[in-house]
C-alpha cells in the first residue's frame, strides 16, 4: 500500500497562470475526491468522481476549475488564469468504498 | 445544510494529561463521522470513525470518540497525552453522494502539548 500521492507538492505561480495538479490514488480505489484548504480551515469539498465519472462538484468549483479522471485511475485539477485568491492547499482523497477516505499529502499552491 | 462545529480553535494540555476535544454537527439523518489529524504541512490522517452500532469507537494512537445522538456530539479523547500529538484534529461529518461520500470538516483544533 503506497498510499495516495500527489503531484507536485509544491507550485508558486503568477496571476492569470494556468496550472495542473495530478493525483495518484490508492490502486483499486475507484473513489478519488477534491477539497481545498485555506490558511485556518477545514478541507472544502471540490468534485468526486466514481471511476472516470465526474458525478459531484462543488459550487466552489468556478469555471476556472476542471477535473478530470481519464481512465479511472489517476485525476488532474486545472486551475485557469489563476487569481490570488486560489492560494490553498489542494487535497486528494480516496476511498475503496463510500465510506472512508484516505487523504495525499497534498499541493501547496501560492498565487503571486 | 450539513455543519460541524469544533468550539475550541486551540487547546494546550501538558504532557501525560488527558484531552477531550469537541465536535458538534448539524445533519438530518445518521451521520458518518471522522476524526482527522493533520501535521503541519501534511494531508489528513484518519484516527477513527463512526459509521453505527457501539456508539463508543477505538482508533488509532489510542484516541477514542463517542457518539452521542442526543447532543449531536461526537467527542474525541485520550486518556494521556504525548508530546507526538501535537498536530491538528479536524472532525467531519460524511454526507452519501452519488455512491461516494463527501466530508463537510469543521475548522479544526489545534493541539499544543507542553512538556
Amino acid at each position: 500500500d503506497t498510499g495516495v500521492s500527489q503531484d507536485p507538492r509544491h507550485k508558486i505561480t503568477k496571476r492569470g497562470q494556468n496550472v495542473t495538479f495530478r493525483c495518484d490514488p490508492i490502486s483499486e480505489h475507484n473513489r478519488l475526491y477534491w477539497y481545498r484548504q485555506t490558511l485556518g480551515q477545514g478541507p472544502e469539498f471540490l468534485t468526486y468522481f466514481q471511476n472516470e465519472a465526474q458525478l459531484e462538484k462543488s459550487r466552489l468549483l468556478s469555471d476556472r476549475f476542471s477535473a478530470e479522471r481519464p481512465k479511472g485511475s489517476f485525476s488532474t485539477l486545472e486551475i485557469q488564469r489563476t487569481e490570488q485568491g486560489d492560494s490553498a492547499m489542494y487535497l486528494c482523497a480516496s476511498s475503496p468504498k463510500q465510506e472512508t477516505q484516505y487523504f495525499g499529502p497534498g499541493t501547496r499552491l501560492l498565487v503571486l | 445544510a450539513q455543519s460541524v462545529t469544533q468550539p475550541d480553535i486551540h487547546i494546550t494540555v501538558s504532557e501525560g494529561a488527558s484531552l477531550e476535544l469537541r465536535c458538534n454537527y448539524s445533519y438530518g439523518a445518521t451521520p458518518y463521522l471522522f476524526w482527522y489529524v493533520q501535521s503541519p504541512g501534511q494531508g489528513l490522517q484518519l484516527l477513527l470513525k463512526y459509521f453505527s452500532g457501539d456508539t463508543l469507537v477505538q482508533g488509532i494512537k489510542g484516541f477514542e470518540a463517542e457518539f452521542k445522538r442526543s447532543q449531536s456530539s461526537f467527542n474525541l479523547r485520550k486518556p494521556s497525552v504525548h508530546w507526538s500529538d501535537a498536530a491538528e484534529y479536524f472532525c467531519a461529518v460524511g454526507i452519501p453522494t452519488g455512491g461516494g461520500n463527501k466530508l463537510t470538516f469543521g475548522t479544526g483544533t489545534q493541539l499544543k502539548v507542553e512538556l
